[in-house]
């Protein structure tokens, strides 16, 4: 996880309601994504990121949009937040080379929707 | 949609024995990885094989590489307790630009 933070950890909260997650990079690597992980389904990809202001959808994009003004930040919001977005959300990195485009992990954040 | 599908879904094994994991993906492919996923964590990449490669070791890792059969497995001899985790092998599909695909993993336990 060395380099990469997500804020916050765990959230709560209701339906409706907007919710903002933070990924934090230290590492100056151009790719950042999100990812959901839910039981059944593994690792989906939401959105990434391969610039300052460079961002595009992935598989499950859907309810979410998302912002880069620095190299180190990447913002993941729920404008409107439903139970069917509970879940744990991964913050990754990557270099994006072609042959070297491995890409690293935050710790996560358990966000449940009541 | 998943391009990799890990097999099997769960392993059993005792300490001291090796653990094989199959994996296999749909398309063409610039390279497959797989990661480490231990309880409450991140994953943690593992290795990476390029499409052009058979083979690759890293410490007790063996990963290879069939893209005409469009598998991959990975081996991990001499298994410890503390290789329980989840491992979910990764495609980065040719032309993907820097997408990668995870497959649903598969749950390893290493039983003392």
């Amino acid at each position: 996880d060395a380099g990469i933070t997500q804020s916050p950890r765990h959230k709560v909260t209701e339906t409706g309601t907007p919710v903002t997650l933070r990924c934090h990079q230290t590492e100056n690597h151009r790719y950042m994504y999100w990812y959901r992980q839910d039981p059944g389904h593994g690792l989906r990809l939401i959105h990434y990121s391969y610039g300052v202001k460079d961002t595009d959808k992935g598989e499950v994009s859907d309810g979410y949009s998302v912002s880069r003004s620095k190299t180190e930040d990447f913002l993941l919001t729920l404008e409107s937040a439903t139970s069917s977005q509970t879940s744990v959300y991964f913050c990754a990195i990557s270099e994006g080379t072609r042959f070297y485009n491995e890409q690293f992990f935050g710790p996560g954040t358990r966000l449940t929707v009541l | 949609s998943q391009q990799g599908e890990e097999d099997p879904q769960a392993l059993s094994i005792q300490e001291g024995e090796n653990a094989t994991m199959n994996c296999s993906y749909k398309t063409s492919i610039n390279n497959l990885q797989w990661y480490r996923q231990n309880s409450g964590r991140g994953l943690v990449h593992l290795i990476l094989i390029r499409s052009n490669e058979r083979e690759k070791h890293s410490g007790r890792l063996r990963v290879t590489l069939d893209t005409s059969k469009k598998s991959s497995s990975l081996l991990i001899t001499a298994s410890r307790a503390a290789d329980t985790a989840s491992y979910f092998c990764a495609t980065d599909a040719s032309g993907a630009n820097s997408k990668l695909t995870f497959g649903k993993g598969i749950t390893l336990s290493v039983r003392p």
